[in-house]
């Protein structure tokens, strides 16, 4: 399957600052990445779809001001939690779409852990 | 919107043993049900799909059956191994769409 990388795979940072974190498609262009959210013992939580070249699109209850989603190339998108606060503490999965024809699936990186102090 | 709905929650089984895991769907239009196997701590990994054009699949001990009627799906595991023990979660989307995911069961295959 397609590869999807993820940086960085851990991070403990303060409350009030920043973390960003990367998806990458290392094989492949993928014009749609998806960003997720998984607390313990618990399902994916679609946050955002982020397309390339254009505005990510925010699901309802997120924070589009706090969790900024840039997706400026077809291999490359960014998740950047503004102010984190302790609440924000949690493992942060992208994925990627992969079409071939009418036929798609979606590929998932390794996962950020994100603890915030 | 599509609503997915996926059970037991948890199940345990003797190893050698076949499971199976069971989800509904709201959305007669999803054309595409993937199910995922995710590992304590790792990314979820895609380790069979079903589209709906087609009413079962098989890859060695995994198989998955679709009923579109009923709008149901169904993912097989035979002659479970411990290895086997992880969070499964199944999906269900439109082409195009986004996907809308099971809450997940957890199996666990006893030795």
């Amino acid at each position: 399957g397609a590869v999807v990388s993820q940086h960085p795979s851990r991070v403990i940072c303060k409350s009030g600052t920043s973390v960003k974190i990367e998806c990458r498609s290392l094989d492949f262009q993928a014009t749609t990445m998806f960003w997720y959210r998984q607390f313990p013992k618990q399902s994916l939580m679609l946050m955002a779809t982020s397309n390339e070249g254009s505005k990510a699109t925010y699901e309802q209850g997120v924070e589009k001001d706090k969790f900024l989603i840039n997706h400026a190339s077809l291999t490359l998108s960014t998740l950047t939690v503004t102010s984190a606060h302790p609440e924000d503490s949690s493992f942060y999965i992208c994925s990627a779409r992969v079409s071939s024809g009418l036929q798609e699936t979606q590929y998932f990186g390794p996962g950020t852990r994100l603890l915030v102090l | 919107g599509e609503n997915v709905e996926q059970h037991p929650s948890t199940l345990s089984v003797q190893e050698g043993d076949s499971a199976v895991i069971k989800c509904t769907y709201s959305d007669s239009a999803s054309n595409y049900f993937p199910w995922y196997k995710q590992e304590l701590g790792k990314r979820p990994q895609l380790i069979i799909d079903i589209r709906s054009n087609v009413g079962e699949k098989k890859d060695q001990r995994i198989a998955v059956t679709l009923n579109k009627t009923a709008k149901h799906f169904s993912l097989h595991i035979t002659e479970t191994q411990p290895e086997d023990s992880a969070v499964y979660f199944c999906a269900a989307s439109n082409t195009g769409q986004n996907f809308v995911f099971g809450p997940g069961t957890r199996l666990s295959v006893l030795p």
